[in-house]
């Protein structure tokens, strides 16, 4: 089946403990992506990566970091996670074809993973 | 700010009415897309229209969009209960940056 896994699914951490959530995809796609969900902000991304060995900031990166040496893994690296991190952290991937450019150049839909409930007390 | 904002945040209709929402973005697109997302649940793809298309169709969605306004809006027609959840419009940049709205609300009363 052709999906986003992400894990843990839940978490509880302390201030501080350098945690990470891992995300596997298995559809061969190019682009990956984390995106963090906070109530009345809709979600945000954090970083996101291209290819591998590819990576780039999303709007709100300060606090995180990513990897991407395999196509199929991106992590999501929390050195030392504080309360404000506290969030719904979602995976995505995408097929991201570029061809030229215009409207007919891309197809970017994304698969989202079930989602990490991150709390850091 | 938002490159997406829909509106509005929330939207309550009784089962069978029609759902409209509308989604404002800010710079150059190439394609919108539409996502649904029940509560707490990864996002799932509904939709995506081209910034060279004006309306698109699937099943009982309907996507406008309007590159001089840039806006889009999302219409349900004869809604369920199993509508019931968060909507989002996305856009991208070629670079790869995706930009998500806050959402829309919708539920959907038996």
């Amino acid at each position: 089946e052709a999906q986003v896994t992400q894990n843990p699914r839940y978490l509880i951490t302390v201030t501080g403990k350098k945690l990470t959530v891992t995300c596997s995809q298995n559809m061969n796609h190019e682009y990956m992506s984390w995106y963090r969900q906070d109530p009345g902000l809709g979600l945000r991304q954090i970083y996101y990566s291209m290819n591998v060995e590819v990576t780039d900031k999303g709007d709100v990166p300060e606090g995180y970091k990513v990897s991407r040496k395999e196509k199929r893994n991106f992590p999501l690296i929390l050195e030392s996670p504080s309360p404000n991190q506290t969030s719904l952290y979602f995976c995505a991937s995408s097929l991201r074809k570029l061809f030229g450019t215009g409207p007919e150049s891309s197809y970017n839909e994304q698969f989202f993973g079930p989602g990490t409930r991150l709390t850091v007390l | 700010s938002q490159q997406g904002e829909e509106d509005p945040q929330a939207l309550s209709i009784q089962e069978g009415e029609n759902a409209t929402m509308n989604c404002s973005y800010k710079t150059s697109i190439n394609n919108l897309q539409w996502y649904r997302q029940n509560s707490g649940r990864g996002l799932v793809h509904l939709i995506l229209i081209r910034s060279n298309e004006r309306e698109k169709h699937s099943g009982r969605l309907r996507v406008t969009l309007d590159t001089s306004k840039k806006s889009s809006s999302l219409l349900i027609t004869a809604s369920r209960a199993a509508d019931t959840a968060s909507y989002f419009c996305a856009t991208d940049t070629n670079a790869g940056k995706s930009t998500f709205g806050d959402g829309t609300t919708l539920t959907v009363k038996p």
